[in-house]
């Protein structure tokens, strides 16, 4: 069991349409990042989220932390085919420093 | 280019032989971290280093080692291989031992075949 649940796992959609991307969890975390990860690459670090109901906004993608800092989402806007990428939420739970993963979700953008 | 270096990226190699994947991490960051990564396990922590000195350790199997040099570059060794170890490796790095994000390399790709 994974302690971070990303959902949806795959997302395909089409160019210009909004997406958003969920990651839970029954553990309060003390900070989640998120990543985007490219075939052959490693992950890239998006954003850090560390204050319950922070919202941060990095261009089209907005990251929101959840008040009691167990979940957390990601919105694109005007998705773009380069947007095109494996997303992965990671965080280290309170009182830990060990960073877990969600298993991901493939988002596939069309033209 | 991250700044975090491994090699080699691509790696293929029989069962029971042992492969040393190597990391140098980004100029001035302390810590290192190992991540496996397969299609049924996802991103999986494997081991921590922090300035020459294990840290923390996560689902690292016996037969898998690794350490933490002077120069801060970091090993990981793994042993009688067998065919569910074709993974991708990752190294990651950061300032602290506990951080606000990672810098991830590349990967190195092992198929033990």
């Amino acid at each position: 069991t994974q302690l971070l649940e990303q959902s949806p796992q795959f997302l395909s959609i089409q160019e210009g349409e909004n997406l958003t991307v969920y990651c839970n969890s029954s553990s309060v975390f003390s900070s989640l990042q998120w990543y985007r990860q490219e075939p052959g690459e490693g992950p890239v670090l998006l954003v850090t989220v560390v204050t319950g109901g922070e919202v941060k906004k990095l261009k089209r993608l907005t990251f929101q932390f959840g008040d009691a800092r167990k979940d957390s989402s990601l919105h694109i806007t005007a998705a773009q085919p380069g947007d095109t990428g494996l997303y992965l939420c990671a965080g280290p739970k309170l009182g830990d420093y060990k960073l877990s993963f969600g298993a991901g979700t493939t988002v596939t953008v069309r033209a | 280019d991250s700044g975090v270096t491994q090699t080699p990226k691509h790696l293929i190699t029989a069962t029971g032989q042992r492969v040393t994947l190597r990391c140098s991490p980004r100029s001035g960051d302390l810590s290192v971290y190992w991540y496996q990564q397969s299609l049924d396990q996802g991103l999986q922590f494997l081991i921590q280093y922090y300035n020459g000195e294990e840290r923390a350790k996560g689902n690292i199997l016996e037969r898998f080692s690794a350490q933490q040099f002077p120069d801060l570059h970091s090993e990981l060794n793994l042993s009688s291989l067998e065919l569910g170890d074709s993974a991708l490796y990752f190294c990651a790095s950061s300032v602290e031992y506990w951080d606000y994000g990672y810098t991830f390399g590349s990967g190195t790709r092992l198929t033990v075949v």
